[in-house]
């Protein structure tokens, strides 16, 4: 099946810096992959949707000015954590689709990264 | 926006037994109900899913059935091992294209434990 890269699996870092994490997909291209943010115990609630060449679409109540989203290709997609607090720590994890030439609805998770804000 | 109920939130049964977890959705125009297993820091693996048109899906022993009328599905496990406990996920997403295509949301997530 597809493949989604995702790095770094684990992040630990200083408050009030920033840190990126990159979503890969290595055998398809994605014209729209997701990010998700789940913490300890909890679902995964979707924070915004990246489409490549376009501005991400942020979900009710995510400020996308802390979360910066770029996806400048069809295979990569970067959320940026800027000036992390302790409450951003969470498990982050995205998903791609791929280019929409089937109806095939079927998503391909990366392996997700655990940021610890200390 | 589409608002998906899972239960139960925990669900403990002994080997061999079946187990069966709900999932209510909200939203009509949702399509697509797929339901993922996953271990404590992994990704999210999908083990089934079921499209709006089908009323029943099987794979060995796992089962999806949806009623569309009562916006509701469900998963069925039988004969259950050790191995299938974790955190089971359902969620329900719009199909066919658009911009909410893929777009999925989740249940509460169901902590399955299978005692040998």
């Amino acid at each position: 099946g597809a493949v989604v890269s995702q790095h770094p699996s684990w992040v630990i870092c200083k408050s009030g810096t920033s840190v990126k994490i990159e979503c890969r997909s290595l055998d398809f291209q994605a014209t729209t992959m997701f990010w998700y943010r789940q913490f300890p115990k909890q679902s995964l609630m979707l924070m915004a949707t990246s489409n490549e060449g376009s501005k991400a679409t942020y979900e009710q109540g995510v400020e996308k000015d802390k979360f910066l989203i770029n996806h400048a290709s069809l295979t990569l997609s970067t959320l940026t954590v800027t000036s992390a607090h302790p409450e951003d720590s969470s498990f982050y994890i995205c998903s791609a689709r791929e280019q929409a030439t089937t109806l095939n609805e079927k998503l391909f998770f990366g392996s997700g990264t655990q940021l610890s804000v200390l | 926006g589409e608002n998906v109920e899972q239960h139960p939130s925990t669900l403990s049964v002994q080997e061999g037994d079946s187990a069966v977890i709900k999932c209510t959705y909200s939203d009509s125009a949702s399509n697509y109900f797929p339901w993922y297993k996953q271990e404590l820091g992994k990704r999210p693996q999908l083990i089934i899913d079921i499209r709006s048109n089908v009323g029943e899906k099987k794979d060995q022993r796992i089962a999806v059935t949806l009623n569309k009328t009562a916006k509701h599905f469900s998963l069925h496990i039988t004969e259950t091992q050790p191995e299938d406990s974790a955190v089971y996920f359902c969620a329900a997403s719009k199909g066919g294209g658009g911009t909410s295509y893929g777009k999925l949301t989740f249940g509460q997530g169901t902590i399955l434990t299978v005692h040998p």
